[in-house]
């Protein structure tokens, strides 16, 4: 079970748009940064947003970040076949005497 | 060009043990935290482990813990994973990660292991 949660699934059509939720705590998302993870099929994670609303360069402005207190929002607008993966949170979670990271367990993106 | 290589990834026996390695090239490796992240089949990415820039700083997820060992070489701009006692549940593809701040901006291709009898 993942320290943060996130919805197993989300799906929505072409050209619509989606968010996916990512929930945590005070020891993690409340006083850290969020980033969130594209990874598609057979592929390895990418960063898609950093520092909670941030896009590396390259990133197209359909994505965008979120945070309000323990929970943040990935949302993405005008969605694309492309856009089907599977997408992660994470952030580092204080909680014990070192930090650590911790990602959510992932959302399934399905464009119909 | 920033490129993280993961090896050393392989089919071991359960109590086994293997030595992950990734070999980094294009940036200066000694000024970044580096990870190891792991994915098992099918499943969700699972932080493992992690080490400041000259090795000082080590910290484990608890699963991991007391069975696997990071550690890194700098003159060779290389990042290791010395895993023991392997389970079953180790199974997976592990990925090497570059730590920029608050984020994980570069990652390999990963490496799979398999720990079966």
């Amino acid at each position: 079970q993942s320290v943060l949660t996130q919805p197993p699934s989300v799906s929505a059509a072409p050209g619509q748009k989606v968010t996916i939720s990512c929930s945590g705590s005070s020891s993690n998302i409340g006083n850290n940064y969020v980033s969130w993870y594209q990874q598609l099929p057979g592929a390895a994670p990418k960063l898609l947003i950093y520092e909670n609303n941030n896009r590396p360069s390259g990133i197209p402005d359909r994505f965008s970040g979120s945070k309000s207190g323990t929970s943040a929002t990935l949302g993405i607008t005008g969605l694309q076949t492309g856009d089907e993966a599977d997408y992660y949170c994470g952030t580092w979670d204080s909680s014990l005497s070192a930090g650590y990271w911790v990602f959510g367990g992932g959302t399934k993106l399905t464009v119909l | 060009e920033v490129q993280l290589v993961e090896s050393g990834g392989g089919l071991v026996q359960p109590g086994g043990s293997l030595r992950l390695s990734c070999a980094a090239s294009g940036f200066t490796f000694n000024y970044y935290w580096m990870n190891w992240v792991r994915q098992a089949p099918g499943k969700g990415l699972e932080w493992v482990a992690n080490i400041n820039q000259d090795g000082g700083e080590k910290y484990y997820a608890d699963s991991v813990k007391g069975r696997f060992t990071i550690s890194r070489d700098n003159p060779k701009n290389s990042l290791y994973l010395q895993m023991t006692s392997l389970r079953a549940e180790d199974t997976a593809v592990y990925y090497c990660a570059r730590r920029d701040g608050y984020k994980l901006v570069y990652w390999g291709q990963g490496t799979l292991v398999t720990v079966s009898s």
